[in-house]
């Protein structure tokens, strides 16, 4: 299995600014992920994060939006720019093991709120 | 879209009772995992089952799945009050990694 952390756990923010969420998987992994869950709501995939190369990104979710970086194997950020309240999600990274890919492992998520 | 369907919406049952919940999803799949979620945190890996498979038991759980009715459901046997969570079914198709999550089913044992 893989442990995934991410900071930070929850934060309150105002109305046209940004957020970084950063995301540590402690293993070797191949696929990492970056999902929203609004509130009551199922998950929603907003993009692949590659390893040094642009994020794919899912219908409805674009780059201006959400930038993603992903500089090697273990770690990942996802920022949500220029927020409104419509914003205001738990965030998940998710990740995938090498030579394992089928299972996903998450994190335990970001809550956001967007005033 | 794959998207899941799982029904019950919400379940609410003695400690002690199993709990059974259901999941439908609408095209070919290469395996269907399911999750479980505490108040909002991050999402527990529960168990997987592959297409190919029918039946799957970890601990207390029991998975099945149907491929030809496009379902699966989920058994968790000798329910406790730390069972207390929403649980999803989550579908990936052949050739893909990535999850299409259905909409839940939030159970609350009563101790």
């Amino acid at each position: 299995s893989a442990v995934i952390s991410q900071k930070p756990s929850r934060d309150i923010c105002q109305r046209g600014t940004s957020l970084t969420i950063q995301c540590q998987v402690d293993s070797q992994v191949t696929m990492m992920f970056w999902y929203r869950q609004q509130p009551g709501q199922s998950l929603t995939l907003i993009a692949t994060a590659n390893q040094g190369s642009e994020a794919t990104y899912e219908s409805g979710f674009v780059i201006d939006k959400f930038p993603i970086s992903r500089p090697n194997l273990t770690f990942s950020t996802l920022t949500v720019s220029n927020m409104s309240p419509e914003d205001s999600s738990i965030y998940l990274c998710s990740a995938g093991l090498a030579g394992s890919t089928d299972t996903q492992y998450f994190g335990p998520g970001t809550r956001l709120t967007v005033l | 879209s794959q998207q899941g369907e799982e029904d019950p919406q919400a379940l609410s049952i003695q400690e002690g009772e199993n709990a059974t919940m259901n999941c439908s999803y609408k095209t070919s799949i290469n395996n269907l995992q399911w999750y479980r979620q505490n108040s909002g945190r991050g999402l527990v890996h529960l168990i997987l089952i592959r297409s190919n498979e029918r039946e799957k038991h970890s601990g207390r759980l029991r998975v099945t799945l149907d491929t030809s009715k496009k379902s699966s459901s989920l058994l968790i046997t000798a329910s406790r009050a730390a069972d207390t969570a929403s649980y999803f079914c989550a579908t990936s198709g052949a050739g893909s990694y990535q999850l299409t999550f259905g909409k839940g089913t939030k159970l609350s044992v009563i101790p």
